[in-house]
C-alpha cells in the first residue's frame, strides 16, 4: 500500500540552526511528494513539492529532494527562524486525488 | 482568487448528537473537494472526496457521511456522534491532480 513515515517529534532548535526532518515513503509506481506546514490553529499550507525522481522542491529557504533509490523526501533548511515553528507534514499522492500524510513533526524554534 | 471557508471554527457537541460541518469554495468551478480528520497526535486521514455534485467517495467506513449539494459546497455529517469523532476536520479543494488547498479547519470536541 501507500504510506508515509516521518521522524517523530517534537523537534526543538535554536534560531539559525540547521533543520532536517526525515520522511520516507512506500508506494507503487512513481508518486508525487509534498511537504505541508501547519501553523497553530490553522489549516495546512503547501510548502513545496516534487513530482519525479531527483526533482528538488524549494520554498522559503526549505528544500527537499525526491530520492527514489532511498524512497525519501527529507525536508531541510539551513537556518531556521522563530517564525518557522509549526507542524510539518510529509505526503504522497499516487492518483492525484488520494493523498497520504505522515503523522506530522512539530518544530519549535527558540530565540 | 480562490478562497475556502469552513464553519463553524470550533464546536462542542455531546455524544449521540448530530453533526453538520460545512465547507465552501469561492472563485473556482467544479473543484475536487476533500474532507480530512486530524486526531490528536496523529496525521491526517482522508475521509471523503468528491469530483462533482452528488459524487462522493468514502475512504474510511464509519458513522460519518458527506454530501455535495452544490458545486462548491461540501458537507460532513453524522447522525450520532461518538467520542472518537473528536478532532480537527479539514476541508480541501483542488482543480488538478496532485493539488490540494486546505481550509482553516473545524475543531470538534465530543463530550
Amino acid at each position: 500500500g501507500n504510506s508515509v513515515t516521518q521522524m517523530e517529534g517534537p523537534v526543538t532548535l535554536s534560531e539559525e540552526a540547521f533543520l532536517t526532518i526525515n520522511c520516507t515513503y512506500t508506494a507503487t509506481g512513481y508518486p508525487s511528494l509534498f511537504w505541508y506546514v501547519q501553523y497553530p490553529g490553522e489549516g495546512l499550507q503547501l510548502l513545496l513539492k516534487a513530482t519525479k525522481a531527483d526533482d528538488k522542491g524549494s520554498n522559503k529557504g526549505f528544500e527537499a529532494t525526491y530520492r527514489k533509490e532511498t524512497t525519501s523526501f527529507h525536508l531541510e533548511k539551513g537556518s531556521v527562524q522563530v517564525s518557522d515553528s509549526a507542524v510539518y507534514f510529509c505526503a504522497l499522492s499516487r492518483t492525484g486525488n488520494q493523498f497520504y500524510f505522515g503523522t506530522g513533526t512539530s518544530l519549535t524554534v527558540i530565540p | 482568487s480562490q478562497t475556502i471557508h469552513q464553519w463553524p471554527a470550533t464546536l462542542v457537541q455531546p455524544v449521540g448528537s448530530p453533526l453538520s460541518l460545512e465547507c465552501t469554495v469561492e472563485g473556482t468551478s467544479n473543484p475536487n473537494l476533500y474532507w480530512y480528520r486530524q486526531a490528536a497526535g496523529r496525521g491526517l486521514q482522508l475521509l471523503f472526496y468528491s469530483v462533482g455534485i452528488g459524487q462522493i467517495s468514502s475512504e474510511v467506513p464509519q458513522n460519518l457521511s458527506a454530501s455535495r449539494p452544490q458545486d462548491r459546497q461540501f458537507i460532513l455529517s453524522s447522525k450520532k456522534l461518538l467520542l472518537s469523532d473528536s478532532g480537527f476536520y479539514l476541508c480541501a479543494w483542488g482543480l488538478k491532480p496532485n493539488e490540494q488547498y486546505f481550509g482553516p479547519g473545524t475543531r470538534l470536541t465530543v463530550t
